[in-house]
């Protein structure tokens, strides 16, 4: 079936340092993923979203590529807030069916 | 736009109880949601399917009979937990789609 592995947390960050929080998948075909975020006592909201291979979804000052080869979809962010302390999801989906989720990485960021 | 709505936020209730719990889409009408069971530290676990007017689509592994959805109207969805016991306890999603799907805040249940 289809799987998605991320890297598990806690991640600790000092402000404005670079981030990389890990996603792999595991799918038969080429699903659409997407990252979500969950700030504390908040839903999870769509972060960004790429729907086929090569694409590069970005929104906040964060970026993800769909990486067919390596079956990839890494979320990164080049100096990080306080305010982007939060869990992140990455999953997929296809035909915009059921999602697919990782486990979640908590990332905490110092001031 | 695009909001959704859970409630409770949090209920706490004795072993052999029921719990409703409501899934709201407050501006856009949903034919179809989702129920999500989030253990401690793992995924969010995709439950049933709730389809306006119809009947549920369970996953496999998930007791129909036990976890009750009912989507009675295009805005209102409900995961009723039957008789409710301890390893119920868990922190339970649901998402609206319009399009992609909108999640709501969640509500933990805690059995005693």
């Amino acid at each position: 079936g289809n799987s998605v592995t991320q890297m598990e947390g806690p991640v600790t960050l000092s402000e404005e340092a670079f981030l990389t929080i890990n996603c792999t998948y595991t799918a038969t075909g080429y699903p659409s993923l997407f990252w979500y975020v969950q700030y504390p006592g908040e839903g999870l909201q769509l972060l960004l979203k790429a729907t086929k291979a090569d694409d590069k979804g970005s929104n906040k000052g964060f970026e993800a590529t769909y990486r067919k080869e390596t079956t990839s979809f890494h979320l990164e962010k080049g100096s990080v807030q306080v305010s982007d302390s939060a869990v992140y999801f990455c999953a997929l989906t296809f035909r915009n069916e059921k999602l697919t989720f990782g486990t979640g990485t908590r990332l905490t960021i110092i001031p | 736009g695009a909001v959704v709505s859970q409630h409770p936020s949090r209920v706490i209730c004795k072993s052999g109880t029921s719990v409703k719990i409501e899934c709201r889409s407050l501006d856009f009408q949903a034919t179809t949601m989702f129920w999500y069971r989030q253990f401690p530290k793992q995924s969010l676990m995709l439950m049933a399917t709730s389809n306006e007017g119809s009947k549920a689509t369970y996953e496999q592994g998930v007791e129909k009979d036990k976890f009750l959805i009912n989507h009675a109207s295009l805005t209102l969805s409900t995961l009723t937990v039957t008789s409710a016991h301890p390893e119920d306890s868990s922190f339970y999603i649901c998402s609206a789609d319009r399009g992609e799907q909108f999640f709501g805040p969640g509500t933990r249940l805690t059995v005693l």
